[in-house]
């Protein structure tokens, strides 16, 4: 099975740079994904990593470690719109097909 | 943009009841996937399809729960008999390639069951 932590809720000024961190313990794995959500809304799909490093994406980075079975999003310049749950969620590699979330970082833009 | 929809948006039913919900993924998508998310809690998921079968599902789809496609559009989940801990946002998902590289999430389907 798999074990995904993240930290639950953050806040932060506008303008700013926050880090999310995801650490996660799976038997398996082929990729990690980062995903956006609103309150009451879809999580809609925000970056995925599944060799180490750092993918960047606009104002948005995600990082991975597999040895470390750690995984970041860096968002920068934050805007008010950015105040939502930031969800990771991981692609075990036995199941070709479900992602398995955490439970979601919630952050709070600030002016 | 082409989008994943979802009907109803909200479903309040009386428990023991049967419901459907309905979805229509993205149109060229060949994956679906019915997800759920209890309130206050993480997204689970609970069944993918694939060439018009099931090709994964969790622990909890069970005989409670079924899929469809009844048509070249629509891909349904039917919950028999509910239960009050049913209660949850669904969300279907589809994707062009398979394991679940960019899934794309409908905006859900409420389900309230009393």
């Amino acid at each position: 099975g798999q074990n995904i932590d993240q930290p639950t809720e953050m806040t932060a000024t506008e303008g700013a740079i926050v880090q999310i961190n995801c650490t996660y313990q799976t038997s398996g794995f082929n990729g990690l994904f980062w995903y956006q959500q609103h309150a009451g809304e879809a999580p809609t799909f925000l970056s995925y990593n599944v060799l180490d490093g750092l993918e960047e994406k606009g104002r948005f980075s995600s990082f991975l470690s597999r040895s470390k079975g750690y995984s970041y999003l860096l968002l920068k310049e934050l805007q008010m719109k950015d105040s939502a749950s930031y969800l990771c969620a991981v692609r075990p590699i036995y199941g070709n097909n479900r992602l398995a979330f955490g439970k979601g970082n919630q952050v709070v833009v600030i002016p | 943009e082409p989008e994943v929809t979802q009907t109803p948006s909200h479903q309040v039913t009386q428990m023991g009841q049967e419901v459907i919900l309905r979805c229509v993924p993205i149109s060229n998508h060949l994956y679906f996937y019915w997800y759920r998310q209890i309130l206050g809690q993480k997204v689970e998921f609970l069944v993918s399809f694939y060439n018009n079968e099931i090709s994964e599902k969790s622990e909890i789809f069970d005989d409670q729960f079924s899929v469809e496609r009844p048509d070249g559009s629509n891909f349904t989940l039917k919950i028999r008999s509910t239960k009050l801990e049913d209660s949850a946002m669904y969300f279907c998902a589809s994707s062009r390639w398979p394991g679940g590289y960019e899934q794309y999430f409908g905006p859900g389907t409420r389900l309230t069951v009393t």
